[in-house]
């Protein structure tokens, strides 16, 4: 079945630092795959997304690209601040399984002053 | 636009009482989820309604959780009777219909404290 394996947390960064979370899957199908945020006491929401081979998703300042290839989707941000500070979760949702998201386990970023 | 309203955001209850979480998506979303989201993983699928049919409760444990979403608006998950490994957070999204693989809008989430 589809799955998702990311690095674990916690991350901990000094502010302006560069920040790289990996992510990888396995999907039958042709899967979309997302980058989603939850901010301490909030729900999760969606960062960014790429629905093709080669698709880069930006927003806020993060990017990830997919990557057929390799099965991939790292996220990065060239310069955090302590804003940032969440947990991120890679998703992806394959044509094979329609409507069905399977989440990786979360990544805690903790941005330090 | 209001977004996805979950209720109650905190419950302490005793092993073997029932509970129940009240979910209501955003307007014109057709496509309702439950997720289980334990502490320090992602989240995972009980079910998942498109309008007032359940199309996906693969997942859910049948002898003590139940859901329903009676008029396709809002949704109630309940769990009876809780056990202590219950203990995590409820979450429920929404996406429209037709969407497949876009967006899934979430609530804060219901967090369930089982002693």
């Amino acid at each position: 079945g589809d799955s998702v394996t990311q690095m674990e947390g916690p991350v901990t960064l000094s502010e302006e630092a560069f920040l790289t979370i990996n992510c990888t899957y396995t999907a039958t199908g042709y899967p979309s795959l997302f980058w989603y945020v939850q901010y301490p006491g909030e729900g999760l929401q969606l960062l960014l997304k790429a629905t093709k081979a080669d698709d880069k998703g930006s927003n806020k300042g993060f990017e990830a690209t997919y990557r057929k290839e390799t099965t991939s989707f790292h996220l990065e941000k060239g310069s955090v601040q302590v804003s940032d500070s969440a947990v991120y979760f890679c998703a992806l949702s394959s044509t094979d399984s329609w409507g069905k998201f399977q989440f990786g386990a979360g990544t805690q970023v903790v941005v330090t002053p | 636009e209001a977004g996805v309203v979950q209720s109650p955001r905190y419950k302490i209850i005793e092993k073997k009482q029932p509970v129940a979480f009240w979910c209501n998506p955003i307007s014109g979303h057709n496509t309702l989820y439950w997720y289980l989201q334990n502490l320090g993983q992602g989240p995972e699928l009980l079910i998942r309604y498109e309008n007032e049919e359940a199309v996906d409760d693969s997942q859910l444990p049948k002898d003590r959780f139940s859901a329903e979403r009676l008029k396709g608006v809002d949704s109630t998950l309940k769990i009876q009777p809780a056990e202590l490994g219950d203990s995590a957070v409820y979450l429920c999204a929404s996406s429209p219909l037709g969407q497949g693989t876009g967006e899934l809008f979430f609530g804060e989430g219901s967090r369930l404290t089982v002693l």
